[in-house]
């Protein structure tokens, strides 16, 4: 079955400590998408990326970092830097940067403390 | 970026057509709308995206008058397992990410 994967589904992590949360698409999919959403809102962009080796930050990339070797793979890392880590984060990917048809993985609940 | 306005939340019956009209007065002429569908602790889904006039698709229809600076998603006969969060996005072809914003949604409930 093509789709999107994210793990784990639940994170948990002390303050100060660097996180990674895995993103991987069978779809052959160019761009992917990371978002995070908190209680009761919509999502926010995160970082996105076009093409592999390349990614461009979204509306709140402060505290986050990626990468993109692979075009399958596009993991996150929040970062000790990250003031608000505790969200639930969603990976997308889409044929193009330009389509509207994004595809979402199931999302990993981080909860920092 | 066009900014939208949606109500945000809705209550229905079941076997009810159901209605949610977005708002989207700063709409761009290479913009298009797209509905997105949530359910609790999962990703959206993309429901269905139109330019102008009407688009229908298996599950929804979406209904964009001339001036394009509403539109309206049409849900027939829903029941209980259409109670979601419903986002209406406007964006334009540029290639850039940024261009899709994602805000509060509708909450949909579907009572029996």
């Amino acid at each position: 079955d093509g789709g999107i994967t994210q793990s784990p589904k639940y994170l948990f992590r002390k303050e100060g400590q660097n996180v990674t949360l895995s993103c991987e698409q069978n779809l052959n999919h160019d761009a992917m998408y990371w978002y995070r959403q908190d209680p009761g809102q919509g999502l926010r962009l995160i970082y996105y990326s076009q093409i592999v080796n390349d990614f461009q930050k979204g509306d709140i990339a402060e505290g986050y970092s990626v990468s993109r070797e692979k075009k399958e793979s596009f993991p996150l890392t929040v970062t000790s830097a990250q003031k608000n880590p505790t969200a639930f984060y969603l990976c997308a990917s889409s044929r193009g940067s330009d389509s509207y048809e994004q595809y979402f993985g199931p999302g990993t609940r981080l909860t920092v403390t | 970026l066009a900014k939208t306005t949606q109500p945000i939340s809705m209550d229905s019956y079941e076997g009810q057509e159901v209605n949610i009209t977005c708002s989207h007065n700063n709409i761009a002429t290479n913009d298009y709308i797209t509905w997105y569908q949530q359910f609790p602790s999962q990703g959206p889904r993309f429901i269905i995206q139109g330019y102008k006039t009407k688009v229908t698709n298996e599950v929804a229809s979406l209904f964009i008058p001339a001036d394009r600076k509403s539109s309206t998603l049409s849900l027939p006969r829903v029941s209980l397992s259409d109670t979601a969060v419903y986002y209406c996005l406007v964006g334009g072809p540029s290639g850039s990410a940024r261009q899709l914003t994602f805000g509060s949604g509708t909450q949909l409930t579907v009572l029996p």
